[in-house]
């Protein structure tokens, strides 16, 4: 049983178009996120949400907009794709505890490439 | 600016021997560190943290060394064993958001 899952593993697209990536998790888990990791391999967060509301919102262009229909799924779509958004982009999620911190636990990565 | 560092791109270790992956940090005010360890096209798993207010925490083979002065952790690794090879992350968070800042990582080798 996959914990985290991202659909799809590999997308390559033209610049200009628009796409999604989904992702779920069956943790049971309050907390979702959305992580890029660039050309140097940092791991940047761009979006959290906990249970369906936005917590996090790091800078990112207006171009990525993050939905969760409920607290399980948080996807990412994608306007007006640029040869800068390729990358690969991770998943997470964890389950918030106060006064400990838990681990978040990822998806394989969409590797995303644009032509 | 760089808050969580990991200098050391890769380490190549024999196998059997201890393998120490190395993380400075500039924030003073983080709670928690952890290690992530990645395989090649997974995401990354978690393998062992610490809280700001210890300065050591062990898990069978992996060992995480807090020195708050210094600004520094290690992970030790030991013995070290072929399946360890693979790319750890060093990351920070606060209690307050749990938000993490990851280093760039350290891609480790061991060699049979």
């Amino acid at each position: 049983d996959t914990a985290v899952s991202q659909t799809p593993k590999y997308l390559v697209t033209q610049m200009g178009n628009d796409k999604s990536i989904k992702c779920e998790q069956n943790l049971g888990h309050d907390t979702m996120y959305w992580y890029k990791q660039d050309s140097k391999k940092f791991l940047k967060i761009m979006f959290s949400y906990n249970n369906k509301e936005l917590i996090i919102n790091e800078t990112v262009p207006n171009r990525f907009s993050p939905k969760s229909p409920d607290k399980a799924h948080l996807n990412l779509h994608i306007n007006s794709l640029e040869l800068g958004d390729s990358a690969v982009y991770f998943c997470a999620s964890s389950q918030e505890v106060s006064g400990s911190n838990q681990p978040q636990h990822f998806g394989d990565g969409t590797r995303l490439s644009i032509l | 600016d760089q808050q969580v560092k990991q200098n050391s791109p890769s380490l190549s270790v024999q196998e059997g021997r201890i393998s120490i992956l190395n993380c400075d940090y500039t924030n003073s005010m983080f709670d928690y560190f952890l290690w992530y360890k990645k395989y090649p096209a997974e995401g990354p798993t978690f393998l062992i943290s610490i809280s700001s207010i210890k300065d050591k925490n062990e898990d069978g083979r992996f060992t995480v060394f807090l020195n708050k002065s210094a600004k520094h952790l290690s992970l030790h690794i030991v013995p070290s064993q072929p399946g360890d090879s693979a790319v750890y992350f060093c990351a920070a968070s606060f209690e307050s958001n749990y938000q993490l800042i990851w280093g760039a990582g350290t891609k480790l080798i061991i060699k049979p």
